[in-house]
């Protein structure tokens, strides 16, 4: 079974950081690029940033290129997402995801099994 | 960037009726576009990839259709755990970006 779990999430202030981390098990997690993706407490979806499975193609959505840097390590089957400069309009839970696309490809696509998120709250 | 509009923003509908979803790209997007379902507390959920693929485990009332800038999310008889928020989702592959429409909210009427 697929699973992932998100951790590191909490309530920081303005201009401060926080390293979020997702744990993989029931795939082969070096055979998947990853994603981050959030979500402002009801509102709708935004992509952060993805991975490919041997971290060669990274990419950021513009509003957290950057402040903030996405990283794998595969021999612990982790994600990770550095958080540096928080503003208070990156207040959202964060997902992470499981790309679908498998094999040596550096192509990202979609999201075949989600995290249950984490909530990062930035606030004074 | 590649920005997908999504239609209607709600959709008031009762359990056996069909339900209709559009999502509209800003440019042509091939057919790499796919649809998640989320409920509330709930992880969004892939539906459909590449347009018209369903992925595991998801019913066949579910279809996706259309191609280039103009897709279709398509419940061919919509059962009581169907009501739920819908995303659309493309992926481009230069510069490497996912993006994600506004949502369509189903909702009982």
């Amino acid at each position: 079974e697929v699973k992932l779990v998100e951790s590191g999430g909490g309530l920081v202030q303005p201009g401060r950081s926080l390293r979020l981390s997702c744990s993989a098990s029931g795939f082969t997690f070096d055979d998947h690029g990853m994603h981050w993706v959030r979500q402002p407490p009801g509102k709708g979806l935004e992509w952060v940033a993805s991975i490919s499975w041997n971290s060669g193609n990274i990419a950021y959505a513009e509003s957290v290129k950057g402040r903030f840097t996405v990283s794998r390590d595969n021999a612990e089957k982790s994600l990770y997402l550095q958080m540096d400069s928080l503003r208070s309009e990156d207040t959202a839970f964060y997902y992470c995801g499981k790309d679908i696309g498998v094999g040596a490809t550096t192509r990202f696509a979609y999201l075949d099994y989600w995290g249950q998120g984490t909530l990062v709250s930035v606030s004074s | 960037e590649i920005v997908l509009t999504q239609s209607p923003a709600t959709l008031s509908l009762s359990p056996g009726e069909g339900a209709i979803l559009s999502c509209t790209a800003s440019q042509s997007v091939g057919s790499s576009l796919a649809w998640y379902q989320q409920k509330p507390g709930q992880a969004p959920r892939l539906l459909i990839y590449d347009a018209s693929k369903r992925a595991t485990g998801i019913p066949a009332r579910f279809s996706g259709s259309g191609s280039g800038t103009g897709f279709t999310l398509t419940i061919s008889s919509l059962e009581p755990e169907d009501f739920a928020v819908y995303y659309c989702q493309q992926v481009n592959n230069w510069p490497p970006a996912l993006s994600f429409g506004g949502g369509t909210k189903v909702e009982i009427k």
